[in-house]
């Protein structure tokens, strides 16, 4: 399968800072890269839909100008908490669509925003 | 009703024992079917990927879809302290030119020495 990584994989900030997660796909080029979030013991939830050289599609409730996707080549994704707050703090994973649309996943950036 | 039902668990069995891990849905359309294994503060890792009815084995691990039950399954042979972690199932299927993807809530799995 597709091998995927993202940096850093732990990140503390001071709150009202911004952070940036970059998601690379090592060897497949991902038209399609997607981005979670997940707090402890609960499922993934998806944030956003990125595809390369276009706007992302986000879910509802996630907030655009707090999170900004930026999927500027097949083999990079990269999100940007602005003005990020303890609330933000979360464990933040990518992936990307396969060639048989499955979905291969980052090992996940862990985020605390003090 | 959820799109896909998961037991969370937890799931406890002995080593060596047989695992049975599976997941409802609700939607026809779903025409893919994914298991992933996540350990505690890692990224999920894709364990079967299937499209069809019917059984799927990979080493100790199946994967069995029943399309008009709406059913899957996971089963895990010979099961080992390091299978250990939740299971998350996943469903796709073609929307409006993209794929939609559903995951389950997961089962968390303990495997006892």
């Amino acid at each position: 399968g597709a091998v995927v990584s993202q940096h850093p994989s732990r990140v503390i900030c001071k709150s009202g800072t911004s952070v940036k997660i970059e998601c690379r796909s090592l060897d497949f080029q991902a038209t399609t890269m997607f981005w979670y979030r997940q707090f402890p013991k609960q499922s993934l939830m998806l944030m956003a839909t990125s595809n390369e050289g276009s706007k992302a599609t986000y879910e509802q409730g996630v907030e655009k100008d707090k999170f900004l996707i930026n999927h500027a080549s097949l083999t990079l994704s990269t999100l940007t908490v602005t003005s990020a707050h303890p609330e933000d703090s979360s464990f933040y994973i990518c992936s990307l669509q396969g060639p048989y649309n499955e979905q291969f996943f980052g090992p996940g950036t862990r985020l605390t925003v003090l | 009703q959820k799109e896909v039902e998961q037991d969370p668990g937890p799931l406890s069995v002995p080593e060596g024992a047989i695992v049975s891990l599976n997941c409802t849905y609700s939607n026809s359309a779903f025409q893919y079917f994914m298991w992933y294994r996540q350990y505690s503060r890692k990224g999920p890792e894709l364990l079967m990927y299937t499209y069809s009815s019917g059984n799927k084995e990979d080493g100790r691990f199946t994967a069995q879809v029943d399309k008009s039950s709406k059913y899957i399954s996971l089963f895990i042979r010979d099961s080992q302290p390091s299978d250990s972690a939740t299971y998350l199932c996943a469903m796709s299927a073609l929307g409006s030119g993209t794929y939609k993807y559903i995951f389950g809530t997961g089962t968390r799995l303990k495997v006892l020495a």
